[in-house]
């Protein structure tokens, strides 16, 4: 199983603006997983992209794949103090274990 | 209905002692898997089940460090002679499925720390 690269390693906004986060692999994937983590509730499944798929909507989120690019981004939209957490992104091949790199800090100030 | 739930969820225990973790998976979840969490980091692959079986047991850092899950379903994770290195959160997760390509879902944690 390969690691996930999240970028940026930290990222602190307002309450209401978007956070965009990045993430990069290196082989081909089944698919792409995000997972949130915070002190509150643990780590927790966000939204799974599968590679024939170019977008995904969950809510607020929106994530987007670029298999070409071997690349995906999450958006949160309209953040909240609660979306305060570490995301991690992890990318699918044939493996079964998660690899997770050291995530994206996100910090939402009011 | 009930997640992933681990006992203790916090342990402190001296360096050189025996300790066991314990994950109660998602009802109906044949795939179980553990990874350790250091500060700072993401989680860390430690050992798969799928059912009874260890199907992938790479990510154990040496022979202290053991895991069951003898009836398919509560699993135990196990470590001799603990050293200090070993303080970490040990996460358990559980899946549906074979091969587990979808989600993860995570318990709480188990947080170690050997003195």
């Amino acid at each position: 199983s390969q690691q996930g690269e999240e970028d940026p390693q930290a990222l602190s906004i307002q309450e209401g603006e978007n956070a965009t986060m990045n993430c990069s692999y290196k082989t081909s994937i089944n698919n792409l997983q995000w997972y949130r983590q915070n002190s509150g509730r643990g780590l927790v499944h966000l939204i799974l992209i599968r590679s024939n798929e170019r977008e995904k909507h969950s809510g607020r989120l929106r994530v987007t794949l670029d298999t070409s690019k071997k690349s995906s981004s999450l958006l949160i939209t309209a953040s909240r103090a609660a979306d305060t957490a570490s995301y991690f992104c992890a990318p699918r091949d044939s493996g079964y274990a998660l690899n997770f790199g050291k995530g994206t800090s996100l910090l939402v100030t009011p | 209905g009930a997640g992933v739930s681990q006992t203790p969820s916090n342990k402190v225990t001296e360096k050189g002692k025996y300790v066991e973790l314990r994950c109660d998976p998602i009802s109906g979840h044949t795939a179980l898997y553990w990874y350790r969490q250091s500060l700072g980091q993401g989680p860390e692959f430690l050992i798969y089940f799928q059912g009874t079986g260890a199907a992938d047991d790479s990510g154990l850092p040496n022979d202290r460090f053991f895991a069951v899950r003898p009836e398919g379903s509560v699993s135990t994770l196990k470590i001799q002679r603990t050293e200090r290195g070993d303080s970490a959160v040990y996460l358990c997760a559980s899946s549906l499925g074979f091969m587990g390509q979808g989600p993860q879902y995570f318990g709480p944690g188990t947080r170690l720390t050997v003195t």
